[in-house]
């Protein structure tokens, strides 16, 4: 079953300040990744999708992706006190009859 | 505006009794989800479907049933209500291709 681990639990980084938060996932043949954000326990927004190695930029986020290696990271560039949130990684595997599988989570606090 | 909605947005149960939550999604969407949601754990998937009239089972399916009986409608059962069950749950829509989960603005269920 596929397991999902994210590092670290909690990160404060100050206004401005780049934040890089990690994901790592347990099965290789996965190719479908996704970075979440969650104000407060409400619902989830995606933020940038990954499906091959190397990087992707959406705006401020940036996703990379290594799956020899696998992880996947999540780099927030200017980040800004409305950034503080709950960032999710999500992974899929290859058949898509199969569900996402989520991480625990970050909490990221962004000082003024 | 396409959109997931759960309902109810909160419940408060007695051990032992029966509980169902509701989702209805707009997004014409084949795929939907269950997740709940507790303190550490991220979100951890109970139950899923790909059609209507089927559905398979997650990571977390004991205690919980699950029915689709249309494309829009897809409700999770709790047919004897426990303490542990207390958390919150999402319901999410997505496209098989895309994969990107739609998700709903959650239900708060307190089981005492």
């Amino acid at each position: 079953q596929q397991k999902v681990q994210q590092s670290p639990e909690s990160l404060t980084v100050s206004e401005g300040a780049m934040a890089s938060l990690n994901c790592t996932f347990s099965d290789g043949t996965s190719n479908n990744f996704r970075w979440y954000r969650q104000h407060s326990a409400k619902g989830l927004e995606v933020l940038v999708s990954i499906f091959s190695d190397g990087e992707k930029e959406e705006g401020r986020f940036t996703a990379h992706l290594n799956r020899a290696n696998l992880h996947v990271s999540l780099h927030i560039r200017e980040p800004q006190p409305s950034d503080s949130a709950v960032y999710l990684c999500a992974v899929s595997p290859r058949n898509n009859n199969n569900a996402p599988r989520f991480g625990a989570g970050t909490k990221l606090s962004v000082k003024p | 505006e396409a959109a997931v909605t759960q309902s109810p947005r909160s419940k408060v149960a007695v051990t032992g009794g029966k509980v169902t939550l509701s989702c209805h999604q707009t997004n014409n969407h084949d795929y939907m989800y269950w997740y709940r949601q507790d303190t550490g754990h991220g979100l951890r998937l109970i139950h899923y479907s790909y059609v209507a009239d089927s559905t398979e089972k997650g990571d977390i399916p004991d205690g919980y049933k699950a029915s689709r009986p249309s494309q829009e409608n897809f409700s999770l059962i709790l047919e004897l209500a426990s303490l542990s069950q207390t958390a919150v749950y999402f319901c999410a829509s997505s496209d098989p291709n895309q994969n990107t989960l739609y998700f709903g603005a959650g239900t708060r269920l307190s089981v005492l």
